[in-house]
């Protein structure tokens, strides 16, 4: 098992350039979550999906985000246009079980992204 | 507003020694809170999950409590090794509801 696999590892961008994060969730798994962390905020939810459909998106900070998960095995996050406070590390997690709240959530390694 | 508070400084203990690292919410009813470990430039990594109706929870050396009158959450480390070194993150999911929540984590170092 390839566990979550988010593409690029770091991503280096000039203010107002559009950023693509992308994520492969582990097979099987229902649930998506994308999350950002900086050291001020923390480990804060954006958006999350169940089968594909988003179900809360109240953490998406601004229309800048936006987020698609257009089959069950690829999701991606857009900034555009990007600004420097966009800098942070944004992490994918997946979960089995659709709706079960007590599964743990599997994370990948993360994008640093750092907006110039 | 909903909040969820870890100790924003660092813990320092001696090898050997139990760690206590704190998890305490505000204005949430978790139906469960389950505890991560991140280590640096890693994702969150899960340890330990505990229902609003158990008081408590182990495995191995961990240990876990769930106190929802106090409304906090107490993770404890045994016989603490260099290797327990990192971040540890507690996360709430409100009970009926899917949404996984995190606190800010505290950073855990073991002296040798």
């Amino acid at each position: 098992d390839a566990g979550v696999i988010q593409s690029p590892r770091h991503e280096v961008t000039e203010m107002g350039q559009e950023v693509t994060l992308r994520c492969k969730p582990i097979s099987g798994h229902n649930s998506l979550f994308w999350y950002r962390q900086t050291m001020m905020r923390g480990l804060e939810l954006l958006i999350y999906f169940n089968n594909n459909v988003p179900i809360d998106d109240s953490g998406m900070p601004e229309d800048r985000f936006s987020a698609k998960m257009p089959n069950a095995s690829f999701s991606t996050l857009k900034i555009q246009p990007s600004e420097p406070r966009d800098s942070a590390v944004y992490f994918c997690a997946s979960r089995f079980g659709g709706g079960a709240p007590n599964e743990k959530l599997f994370f990948g390694s993360g994008t640093q992204l750092s907006v110039l | 507003s909903q909040k969820i508070e870890q100790n924003s400084e660092a813990l320092n203990i001696q090898e050997g020694k139990t760690a206590t690292l704190t998890c305490n919410y505000t204005n949430y009813s978790p139906a469960y809170l389950q505890w991560y470990r991140q280590d640096p430039g890693r994702g969150p990594v899960f340890l330990l999950l505990i229902r609003e109706n158990e008081k408590e929870k182990r495995k191995e050396r961990l240990k876990v409590t769930f106190d929802t009158t106090l409304k906090q959450s107490l993770f404890h480390i045994t016989a603490s090794q260099p290797a327990d070194s990192a971040t540890y993150l507690c996360a709430l999911v409100p009970g009926g509801y899917q949404k996984v929540t995190f606190g800010t984590g505290t950073k855990l170092q073991v002296i040798p």
